[in-house]
């Protein structure tokens, strides 16, 4: 079955240069969140999106963007990247609606700030 | 989302049951209670959900209180690949905010 794929797998960057981490969700699903982990830390939730319009906002830094597009597909664009954004990124997505059906989470991308 | 409050950490020994509790005194009628774990290097899971009964998968049990401020993740028979972190998250189905909180890690020894 298909999962949800997330591209690249790893990432460095220098500071203060931009990098777009892509999403594409399982079919048919409409929600896809993002959530950043940092070593030793928890999921945070960062934003998410239900039918290409954004949902719901968490800690995201005005550094970073996000939007999905028609086919459903998400992207995180990140700026003026720092030390400090070193970290997990992952992607999940699920079936909307109002049953709690589980979201899935993709591999996640390793960005690496240096 | 309302906030939940689980132990930092558990133990457990192979083969035996594994009871985790998660405290959610802040629930709305609208929160659904999932359960999520995280493989160490992989993305997080799902394990199991429920909203007023419980609930059984292949995976796990979910035991809900009546007054639904608490519930319990319940793996029958605890392998070494059930050593995770395992994160309770109430969801509300009224908006797609999914937030974890600290969880718990789970060790099971053989």
């Amino acid at each position: 079955a298909a999962g949800v794929i997330q591209s690249p797998r790893h990432l460095i960057k220098e500071k203060r240069e931009t990098a777009t981490l892509k999403c594409y969700p399982i079919p048919r699903h409409d929600t896809v969140y993002w959530y950043q982990q940092g070593p030793g830390q928890d999921p945070q939730f960062l934003i998410s999106f239900y039918e290409k319009m954004q949902s719901d906002k968490g800690s995201i830094p005005d550094r970073f963007s996000a939007q999905q597009f028609s086919d459903y597909h998400s992207e995180l664009n990140m700026s003026s990247l720092e030390l400090g954004d070193s970290a997990l990124y992952f992607c999940a997505s699920r079936s909307g609606g109002r049953r709690g059906t589980e979201a899935f989470f993709g591999q996640g991308t390793r960005l690496t700030v240096v | 989302d309302a906030k939940t409050t689980q132990p930092n950490s558990m133990e457990s020994n192979e083969e035996e049951p594994v009871h985790l509790p998660c405290n959610h005194s802040t629930i709305s009628g609208t929160d659904y209670i999932h359960w999520y774990r995280q493989l160490p290097s992989q993305g997080p899971e799902y394990v199991i959900h429920g909203l007023t009964s419980n609930v059984n998968n292949r995976m796990a049990s979910l035991a809900i209180a009546e007054d639904r401020k608490s519930s319990t993740l319940i793996l029958h028979r605890a392998t070494l690949r059930d050593a995770a972190v395992y994160y309770c998250i109430l969801r509300d189905y009224n908006n797609n905010d999914m937030r974890f909180g600290a969880g718990t890690r789970l060790t099971v020894k053989p």
